[in-house]
């Protein structure tokens, strides 16, 4: 069976310090990835989508970057955090080809504080 | 451009009572998927029903159905019997299959009082 793993599960980070969160999924290969960010009380805003190693498409332009460098491991990364990063990340995977019912499987999330 | 619009952000249902949940959204497209994700307080979340557009039969899964109208672009869950375990928040979803993304709505937050 698929499981998607993201860490860490928390985490609180001052201004303007780097950024580093890591999505794995296992069970599966060539999978869509995405990372997404959850306001407080908000929905989700996509954030990067990848449908290969090294392909990034990002929806928003801000000071956050992704990359694939392996086929199941998609990082978040930001070399200076402000203040409007703080939220909950969530990665997410599905799967490509054929038979697809295009579900999204969504990891545990992690929650980031930039005091 | 996708938009999805969930226009209650907050409800409240009586235990073993039915409930509905709207959305509605707007596309030119004519092949899509719907889906119905729901938050609880642990933040994973979880599928609750998915609807093929060019599906005309209902979505059903158990306590859970959905009510497509796909000319008027609406996507409303229903739950019936509710139980304590359903109080989350609950995402309407739409996905572009062409360009592989999802559109999530603002969310509806859903309280099963005892």
């Amino acid at each position: 069976s698929q499981t998607i793993h993201q860490w860490p599960a928390t985490l609180v980070q001052p201004v303007g310090s780097p950024l580093s969160l890591e999505c794995t999924v296992e069970g599966t290969s060539n999978p869509n990835l995405y990372w997404y960010r959850q306001a407080a009380g908000r929905g989700l805003q996509l954030l990067f989508y990848s449908v290969g190693i090294g392909q990034i498409s990002s929806e928003v332009p801000q000071n956050l970057s992704a990359s694939r460098p392996q086929d199941r491991q998609f990082i978040l990364s930001s070399k200076k955090l402000l203040l409007s990063d703080s939220g909950f990340y969530l990665c997410a995977w599905s799967v490509q080809g054929q038979p697809n019912t295009y579900e999204q499987y969504f990891g545990p999330g992690t929650r980031l504080t930039v005091t | 451009a996708q938009t999805v619009t969930q226009s209650q952000p907050e409800m409240s249902v009586q235990e073993a009572e039915t409930v509905t949940l709207s959305c509605t959204y707007d596309t030119s497209e004519n092949n899509y998927y719907l889906f119905w994700y729901k938050q609880p307080p642990s933040r994973q979340m979880i599928l609750v029903i998915r609807q093929e557009a060019y599906k005309q039969q209902n979505a059903t899964e158990n306590r859970f159905s959905v009510n497509f109208q796909k000319a008027a672009k609406s996507f409303s869950l229903k739950i019936s019997d509710s139980q304590l375990g359903d109080t989350a928040m609950y995402f309407c979803a739409f996905f572009r299959y062409n360009f592989n993304k999802f559109y999530f709505g603002s969310g509806t937050k859903l309280n099963v009082k005892p």
